[in-house]
């Protein structure tokens, strides 16, 4: 079964001090790797997408690794504004002609001042 | 510009009625897709379209569940029926099919409570 999953499910920083998310996937084919930031009440917002092992992309205190069963979220020096729930999702594959998205249950992430 | 629009932001029903959540994507945004969240939960899949059609509806839970998007535009969720279980938040993505990422812009959501 095609499955997401997402560790911890829960993360408490102090600013400045840098940590990782794990974003694991079992799909049949991998067509590409989302990452998506999600405030309380509102829609997730794209960060990053990956297609291929080895592949890394950084925006600001954000990085982003895909290997062939894993992703890895990390964050540099994180400050209180980093504060999110951040969701991983894949798109598999055989979905090309929908681009359907498989998501994991996330990690909420609370850097404290 | 203008992001994805979804109206109500809330909506409270009671078992057994019937309710309809709107969806106003990005303008130029060919596809559409709906997603329902539940807390503490990641989005799971309900329909994509593609223009005017349903491509894929293989996430609809049951035959409660009927989306349309008549002129390939705006898209309405409708629930018959409703159940407690069909709270959750129902979410809108739009996308822009020939982008490298085909990214999915999503709109803020419906949070659906049926008591």
């Amino acid at each position: 079964e095609d499955q997401v999953t997402q560790s911890p499910e829960a993360l408490r920083l102090q600013e400045g001090e840098s940590s990782s998310l794990n974003c694991s996937y079992t799909v049949s084919g991998l067509r590409g790797l989302f990452w998506y930031r999600q405030d309380p009440g509102k829609g997730p917002e794209f960060l990053f997408t990956l297609y291929s092992a080895g592949e890394e992309k950084e925006k600001e205190r954000l990085k982003a690794t895909l290997t062939k069963k894993e992703s890895f979220l990390h964050i540099t020096a994180p400050k209180p504004e980093d504060s999110a729930t951040y969701l991983c999702a894949v798109r598999m594959i055989g979905s090309s002609n929908t681009g359907k998205l498989i998501f994991g249950q996330g990690t909420t992430l609370q850097v404290k001042p | 510009g203008a992001g994805v629009s979804q109206t109500p932001s809330n909506k409270v029903t009671e078992k057994g009625k019937y309710v309809e959540l709107r969806c106003d994507p990005i303008s130029g945004h060919t596809a559409l897709y709906w997603y329902r969240q539940s807390l503490g939960q990641g989005p799971e899949f309900l329909i994509y379209f593609q223009g005017t059609g349903a491509a894929d509806d293989s996430g609809l839970p049951n035959d409660r569940f009927f989306a349309v998007r008549p002129e390939g535009s705006v898209s309405t969720l409708k629930i018959q029926r409703t159940e407690r279980g069909d709270s959750a938040v129902y979410l809108c993505a739009s996308s822009r099919p020939g982008l490298k990422n085909n990214e999915q812009f999503f709109g803020p959501g419906t949070r659906l409570t049926v008591l």
